[in-house]
């Protein structure tokens, strides 16, 4: 079983939907939770960047992180072509610099 | 955050040479860290780049393959030597401006080898 579960899609939307993504882990010591986008011939790009439980929002991105059902989410409302990218998860322990990447999901969201 | 240049941005090179790939960020950072992303794949840590001292690897990563320098608190070097087709890929190099902050990534390089 992977640390890091990760649905790879690929997900297709229309143009003002919401999308949603989430990522299950395994490692209960995971602390700091993050969200990158990565579009094609690109570095993946920090979206969100959240410590331990609780809902953050900036913008259209909202990220949850519920502990104690291990698990994480990324919602992107009204959903624009721009927003076509890949997300991927990454999660870390405290004082631990390692990440552990979730697969990635392809989302297209259609004109 | 910090802006990050990584150079190649892409490289097309012959079985058994090898290759040095630059990165250069504009701000001073505690950590870099050199990635690997095969194609359709998510990123596996290569090594952690130690300014003055030795690179720190993970499983299934050596030395005398992966050569890793930091001079100073700016700029890193990734080698990928001896390469074989096996090591296409894109390589990518991240940098934690603070102590328990998050990465950031550079666009990185991606290589092929025939």
């Amino acid at each position: 079983q992977k640390e890091v579960e990760q649905d790879p899609g690929p997900l297709s939307v229309p143009e003002g939907a919401i999308v949603s993504l989430n990522c299950t882990y395994s490692n209960s010591a995971f602390q700091y939770f993050m969200w990158y986008r990565q579009y094609s011939r690109k570095g993946p790009e920090l979206l969100m960047y959240t410590y331990s439980s609780g809902n953050k929002e900036d913008g259209r991105f909202t990220a949850q992180v519920d502990k104690s059902s291990k698990y994480i989410s990324l919602f992107i409302r009204d959903s624009q072509p721009s927003d076509s990218a890949t997300y991927l998860c990454a999660m870390s322990a405290s004082n631990d610099y390692k990440l552990s990447f979730g697969a990635g999901t392809t989302v297209t969201v259609r004109a | 955050s910090a802006v990050i240049s990584q150079k190649p941005s892409r490289d097309i090179c012959q079985r058994g040479t090898s290759l040095t790939i630059q990165c250069q960020v504009d701000s001073q950072v505690t950590m870099m860290f050199w990635y690997r992303q095969q194609p359709g794949q998510s990123l596996t840590l290569i090594a952690t780049a130690n300014q003055g001292s030795e690179a720190t690897y993970e499983s299934g990563f050596v030395i005398d393959k992966f050569p890793i320098s930091r001079p100073n608190l700016t700029f890193s070097t990734l080698t990928v030597s001896n390469m074989s087709p096996e090591d296409s890929s894109i390589y990518l190099c991240s940098v934690e401006v603070s102590l328990s902050g998050p990465q950031h990534f550079g666009d990185g390089t991606r290589l092929s080898i025939l």
